[in-house]
């Protein structure tokens, strides 16, 4: 099965900095690579996805970067809010008939004013 | 919000009970896929319903059963709870042929 690690699993920034989370899988035939934010008392929220044939996507302040040599992802968050302050979680997907992602164990992002 | 709810928000069991968990989907989407995330982890796939039948099963053992109804709604059924049952449950609805998973709440079980 798919092997999904995450780092760092904690990540302090100042109010402004940026913060990059990288994701590693194993599985090759992966080919949709999604990032979630959980807020506390909430379910994952999907935040941006990338398909395995672009290298990049940007939306706003995030950007997800894709290497399918190396076989990993990172998420980019740019000008950090306090708001952003959550639990990242990187969840790619192995194809096959159904949907089963599997998660990494989450990156805890602190944004301080 | 996504158009996803749970119900109950939050539960409490003793050993050996059983337990119902409810979600309903947004309209339209055709898949459920079911999520057991203990503290502090990752959501781990439980399993997912595809047109009221299993389409896929992670490694959680039979007394952790599903349902899915003809209005796309569906239930996770727990027999025989034990302690480590203990976790957060979510739901994600899905369109088949899309990727985007669009996750409940969840519900919060305890077992005592």
């Amino acid at each position: 099965g798919e092997n999904v690690e995450q780092h760092p699993s904690t990540l302090s920034v100042q109010e402004g900095d940026s913060a990059v989370i990288k994701c590693t899988y194993s599985d090759s035939a992966s080919n949709y690579f999604p990032w979630y934010k959980q807020e506390l008392g909430k379910g994952p929220q999907l935040i941006i996805d990338i398909r395995s044939n672009v290298g990049e996507k940007k939306d706003q302040r995030i950007a997800v970067t894709l290497n399918k040599t190396a076989k990993h992802f990172s998420l980019h968050i740019t000008e950090t809010q306090p708001e952003d302050s959550a639990v990242y979680f990187c969840a790619p997907w192995g194809g096959g008939s159904n949907y089963k992602l599997t998660f990494g164990k989450g990156t805890l992002l602190t944004v301080n004013p | 919000e996504t158009g996803v709810t749970q119900s109950p928000t939050h539960l409490i069991k003793t050993r050996g009970q059983q337990v119902t968990l409810r979600c309903s989907s947004q309209s339209g989407h055709n898949t459920v896929s079911w999520y057991q995330q203990a503290l502090g982890q990752g959501p781990q796939f439980i399993f997912q319903y595809y047109r009221e039948e299993e389409n896929g099963r992670g490694n959680f053992p039979p007394r952790f059963s599903g349902l899915q109804f003809p209005n796309y709604s569906s239930e996770l059924n727990v027999n025989a709870l034990e302690l480590d049952d203990s976790a957060l449950y979510l739901c994600a609805s899905i369109i088949q042929g899309a990727h985007e998973q669009f996750f409940g709440p969840g519900t919060r079980l305890t077992v005592l």
